[in-house]
């Protein structure tokens, strides 16, 4: 089992939805999670940063973590072809020094 | 000025040949990483340093070494390149104290071509 897993999709949703995306860790000790977005070719860039139970919102993003379940969320309310990228889900694992990425989900905003 | 700057930010080199990419940061963090990217397997840390003395491997450290010559730069080398080290290469920092600690930035990256 990974110990970050993400489903790699694609996922597409019309312009205006809500894109939902998922992420499961395999580390009950895990103390620090991420949302990055990565353009094609381009670096990934950090989108949200959540560290306790419960839901982070900032602006049209909305994360949402459960650490009894293991799993934390994306949501993008209002999504625009312009969120059409790649989300990477990383995780600090436990007593690990660095992040534990997920191999990311490929998201399609359609027109 | 982009905080964190990778050099060459493409390379073609063939088998056999030792190659260095650099990395620079004005972030003033004190962490950075080396992290290759093939396509649909993400990111796969493969070294990174928490101070200019400490340097640790991480998942796929084999056929690379590092350097970090100053808080600012470190870099990654590859003693002789293989055409299965073809992959986009990048580069990150964090902070090491306040909330923000395990966030990482990222460089722009460099796409490395192995003949």
């Amino acid at each position: 089992q990974k110990e970050v897993e993400q489903n790699s999709g694609p996922l597409s949703v019309p312009e205006g939805a809500i894109a939902s995306l998922n992420c499961t860790y395999s580390d009950r000790g895990s103390q620090s999670f991420f949302w990055y977005r990565q353009y094609s070719g381009k670096s990934p860039e950090l989108i949200m940063s959540i560290y306790s139970n419960g839901d982070k919102e900032d602006g049209r993003f909305t994360a949402q973590l459960n650490k009894a379940s293991q799993y934390v969320s994306l949501l993008i309310r209002d999504s625009q072809p312009s969120d059409s990228a790649t989300y990477l889900c990383a995780v600090r694992t436990g007593s690990a020094r660095q992040l534990t990425f997920g191999s990311g989900t490929q998201l399609t905003v359609l027109p | 000025d982009a905080d964190v700057t990778q050099t060459p930010r493409n390379r073609i080199t063939k088998t056999g040949k030792r190659i260095m990419l650099e990395c620079s940061q004005t972030k003033g963090h004190d962490r950075m990483y080396w992290y290759r990217q093939d396509p649909g397997l993400g990111l796969q840390l493969i070294y990174y340093s928490f101070d200019v003395k400490d340097i640790n491997k991480g998942e796929i450290s084999d056929g690379y070494s590092v350097s970090r010559q100053a808080q600012a730069k470190f870099s990654l080398s590859l003693e002789s390149a293989i055409p299965n080290q073809t992959a986009l290469y990048f580069c990150a920092t964090s902070d090491r104290t306040g909330p923000g600690t395990d966030t990482q930035y990222f460089g722009p990256g460099t796409r490395l071509t192995v003949l």
